[in-house]
């Protein structure tokens, strides 16, 4: 089974701020991941696919980068709304989610 | 536009059953893969497997064969999901979600559920 490893797992930044996530599979799977928001109470939300591709309807403040085992999603200037769990999807064999980064406001 | 509607929360006693629907809208039902999510409070998410939604084959993740079952009423566009002989630890929230693209079984998913909690205790 494929493995995903999210870090950091807690991310303190302040308003306006660029902020990284990372995740990484425990092997190649290509450019076959996702990045999901989630805020409490409510299911996740898709906001990049295959990688880097933007999901209609979501802020260009996001972005994802990578291929292979390690992907990045950058939030470019961050707002207050932006606060909430992340987590990446590899779909390259079956489908297995990372533990999550959650993002406050410092 | 396409929603995926569950069923409303569920208490439970150890070792009873319990089923949660998905209905789907706005869509070919039959034209896209329908995945089942489970999150524990406070945890992850964690994939359960997926329905072939054209031929009803359903395919389980390891941690989910024996007291999982997917199924289908076609008819009505919705994809279902027992759990028999409930845990302690089958405590969650359990979200259907559909791929992206059409006749693709592993993909993003780009509508879920609103989720569904079940809540096992004695």
């Amino acid at each position: 089974d494929i493995q995903m490893t999210q870090s950091p797992s807690l991310l303190s930044a302040s308003v306006g701020d660029r902020v990284t996530l990372n995740c990484k599979a425990s092997q190649n799977i290509y450019k076959n991941l996702a990045w999901y928001q989630q805020k409490l109470g409510e299911a996740p939300k898709l906001l990049i696919y295959n990688a880097n591709s933007l999901q209609t309807g979501i802020p260009s403040r996001f972005s994802g980068s990578g291929s292979g085992t390690d992907f990045t999603l950058t939030i470019s200037s961050l707002q207050p709304e932006d606060v909430a769990t992340y987590f990446c999807q590899q779909y390259y064999s079956g489908s297995t989610f990372g533990a999550g980064t959650k993002l406050e406001l410092k | 536009q396409i929603q995926l509607v569950q069923s409303g929360p569920e208490l439970k006693k150890p070792g009873e059953s319990v089923k949660i629907s998905c209905k789907a809208s706005g869509y070919t039902f039959t034209d896209y893969a329908m995945h089942w999510v489970k999150q524990a409070p406070g945890k992850g998410l964690k994939w359960m497997g997926w329905i072939n939604t054209y031929t009803g084959k359903p395919t389980y993740a390891d941690d989910f064969k024996g007291r999982f079952v997917f199924s289908l009423e076609a008819s009505a566009s919705t994809a279902n999901l027992q759990i028999s002989n409930l845990k302690n630890e089958d405590t969650a929230t359990y979200f259907c979600a559909r791929v992206c693209t059409i006749y693709v079984y592993y993909g993003p998913f780009a509508y879920w559920g609103q989720g569904t909690l079940v809540t096992v205790s004695s």
